[in-house]
């Protein structure tokens, strides 16, 4: 069955830390972009920024809001990859999901995400 | 920065045909994709660039693209069909950018 699932709910207090993982299974972990994309509570979605899983790269692209706060990672062995936020605040409470492209990494023309992960909540609150 | 204006609330009798616009500057010369996310659940992908529906999508969901602003047509809506529709492009210079979503109400 192709899904991405992700990793349980997180509380976390502001000025902390959170990182959230989404394993792949049925397809080729590495044959296809994974992005992470917020949902605050009663609001809209917000991209955050895209790995690209393959082997031999492992790029990474942020949405400026997020430069300096985000860092996507990946572990191929376990078709897993993880977003750590940052620096928490109370308005990064939001559900977390990851979602794959449809376009393969072997080519740079990004399109749209035809998978999702359940998503995480996390939590931030003193 | 690129932006997408979306109504906050479309509202659709049953059985006929609701369109959600998605607004943006020359948007005819970018790929549009549409999502569903029902109360509770994860986005799912409705249709792709512009106006192709993928696999499992009922042909009741359609889009269209041109000049400023890009379609999503739900004929013969059903009470299923409620839920946040989002469209979504790439832009050059902000990357993904989403629509602010509307809501899809069956009456």
């Amino acid at each position: 069955q192709v899904q991405l699932v992700q990793s349980g709910a997180e509380v976390k207090k502001p000025g902390a830390s959170v990182k959230v993982s989404c394993k792949a299974s049925g397809y080729t972990f590495t044959d296809y972009y994974i992005h992470w994309v917020r949902q605050a509570p009663g609001q809209g979605l917000e991209w955050m920024g895209w790995i690209n899983p393959n082997h031999n790269r492992g790029d990474t692209i942020n949405a400026r809001k997020f430069q300096g706060r985000v860092t996507m990672t990946r572990d191929t062995a376990i078709s897993t990859a993880y977003m750590e936020l940052s620096s928490l605040r109370s308005d990064d409470t939001a559900v977390y999901y990851c979602a794959r492209d449809r376009t393969r990494t072997t080519s740079t023309s990004l399109d749209s995400f035809d998978l999702w992960g359940q998503g995480t909540m996390v939590t931030v609150s003193s | 920065s690129y932006e997408l204006t979306q109504p906050l609330l479309v509202s659709v009798a049953l059985g006929q045909t609701a369109r959600i616009t998605c607004g943006g500057k020359n948007i005819e010369y970018k790929n549009v994709h549409w999502y569903q996310q029902r109360p509770g659940q994860a986005p799912v992908l409705v249709i792709f660039r512009d106006s192709t529906r993928p696999s499992g999508i009922p042909e009741r969901f359609s889009g269209s693209n041109s000049g400023n602003t890009a379609t999503l047509t739900i004929s013969r809506a059903q009470t299923g069909d409620e839920a946040d529709y989002f469209c979504q492009v790439w832009d050059s210079t902000t990357a993904v950018v989403f629509g602010g979503g509307t809501k899809l109400t069956v009456l």
